[in-house]
């Protein structure tokens, strides 16, 4: 499958401070999701982007997808206790069905 | 809210048997997906489906694994005679166009 290069690997941050982190691929791609996955379930929706320098916000999450569409961040705002767990960047190419996902970036938060 | 479910939530199997995992799309979706996860890796794809066949598949997804449709509402995920690396968490999703997937809440797939 496609490389995403997906970091920081993890972040220990400060409860109420903002997080960033990033894909990057060789590849371009059409869409880039942003899901985020707690231990033993399965990963939940977060931000979905579809046009080359998007920029979504959902509560205090914020996701751009890149000019160069080989490239999309993620932040988070004001970070809150909940806010730990491992968040996955996903794109798919223009001819895939499938998603290609990041090693992943995992968040704790300290109090 | 519609969510995909996943049934057995951990299934334990010896080396060389045959395992099903079960899978109930959200009602209205017409893409269906099975991946997997490795513990402590990311997620990788296996398999999707569409119009009732395969339309794309990894290198992973081998003679081993076969999925099926059998009735309106499951998609199931078969692997014929399971080896210890199958060991994964096992995560179906769906969506309705080729965008947003949705995913379950994962199988535990555990060969002793």
């Amino acid at each position: 499958g496609q490389q995403l290069n997906q970091s920081p690997q993890s972040m220990f941050i400060q409860e109420g401070e903002d997080v960033s982190m990033n894909c990057t691929s060789s590849s371009i791609f059409n869409t880039w999701l942003w899901y985020k996955q707690d231990p033993g379930e399965g990963p939940v929706l977060l931000i979905a982007l579809y046009k080359a320098g998007e920029l979504t916000s959902n509560g205090r999450l914020t996701a751009q997808f890149g000019i160069t569409r080989k490239d999309s961040f993620l932040n988070i705002s004001a970070s809150i206790p909940s806010d730990v767990g491992i968040y996955f960047c996903a794109g798919r190419r223009s001819n895939d069905y499938k998603l290609s996902f990041g090693a992943g970036t995992t968040v704790t938060v300290r109090a | 809210e519609p969510e995909v479910t996943q049934t057995p939530s951990h299934q334990v199997t010896q080396m060389g048997q045959e395992v099903i995992l079960r899978c109930v799309p959200i009602s209205n979706h017409l893409y269906f997906y099975w991946y997997r996860q490795i513990l402590g890796q990311k997620v990788e794809f296996l398999v999707s489906f569409y119009n009732n066949e395969i339309s794309e598949k990894s290198e992973i997804f081998d003679d081993q694994f076969s999925v099926e449709r059998p009735d309106g509402s499951n998609f199931t995920l078969k692997i014929r005679s399971t080896k210890l690396e199958d060991s994964a968490m096992y995560f179906c999703a769906s969506n309705r166009n080729y965008n947003e997937q949705f995913f379950g809440p994962g199988t535990r797939l555990t060969v002793l």
